[in-house]
């Protein structure tokens, strides 16, 4: 079955704080995705790299990095939050991000931040 | 950009009836057309999706229909069950776009037993 593992599944951080989000993926995906979503609203898009490349940043604040070491493992690393960052961050991976073909997205379980 | 209308906002149900939810989307260009099922505190599941080459789709209680000439797509279930319950997410995207996914506002259903 697919599976897309998120780490933590909750955090709570001060607004100073520095901490990061990671998601792995073991399905031979090259396309990763960052999601945010808030209570009772559809999931909006962060961040997509493919092939291990930043391809998409939906003008992000830059509070948010994403990194993509390899293949199967997408970081975001989080500082100087603000309480409006408090969301359902969720991780998705899919073939590739090459355009080519249909590529269905495979969710994670997600990390719930909240910032104090 | 891509924008998706989804309705109702809220279903409510008798198990065993039938429940459809409606999107319509914007861009002519969008061609792939997922639904996914997220119940309270899980993740987005994808149960269904159609390209833009098909009218319809059924996989068992699941059924979606799609016109492209009005921009609207549709679920269908079918005998509902209380396990159904959970909110549904229209989407759309180009697949010359980087999978990049619009998702409409979703759908909270609800099936009484």
């Amino acid at each position: 079955d697919t599976e897309v593992t998120q780490t933590p599944k909750h955090l709570v951080m001060g607004m100073t704080n520095k901490k990061s989000l990671k998601c792995e993926q073991h399905m031979g995906h090259r396309a990763m995705y960052w999601y945010k979503q808030k209570a009772k609203k559809p999931p909006e898009l962060m961040f997509v790299y493919s092939y291990e490349k930043l391809s998409i940043n939906e003008s992000v604040p830059s509070r948010f990095s994403p990194e993509c070491p390899n293949s199967s493992l997408l970081n975001l690393h989080l500082h100087a939050l603000q309480p409006e960052d408090s969301a359902l961050y969720l991780c998705a991976s899919s073939q590739d991000g090459s355009g080519v073909g249909y590529q269905p997205q495979h969710f994670g379980d997600g990390t719930r931040l909240s910032i104090l | 950009g891509e924008n998706v209308e989804q309705h109702p906002s809220t279903l409510s149900v008798q198990e065993g009836d039938s429940a459809v939810i409606k999107c319509t989307y914007s861009d002519s260009a969008s061609n792939y057309f997922p639904w996914y099922k997220q119940e309270l505190g899980k993740r987005p599941q994808l149960i269904i999706d159609i390209r833009s080459n098909v009218g319809e789709k059924k996989d068992q209680r699941i059924a979606v229909t799609l016109n492209k000439t009005a921009k609207h797509f549709s679920l269908h279930i079918t005998e509902t069950q209380p396990e159904d319950s959970a909110v549904y997410f229209c989407a759309a995207s180009m697949n010359n776009a980087g999978n990049m996914l619009t998702f409409g506002g979703g759908t909270r259903l609800m099936v009484k037993p």
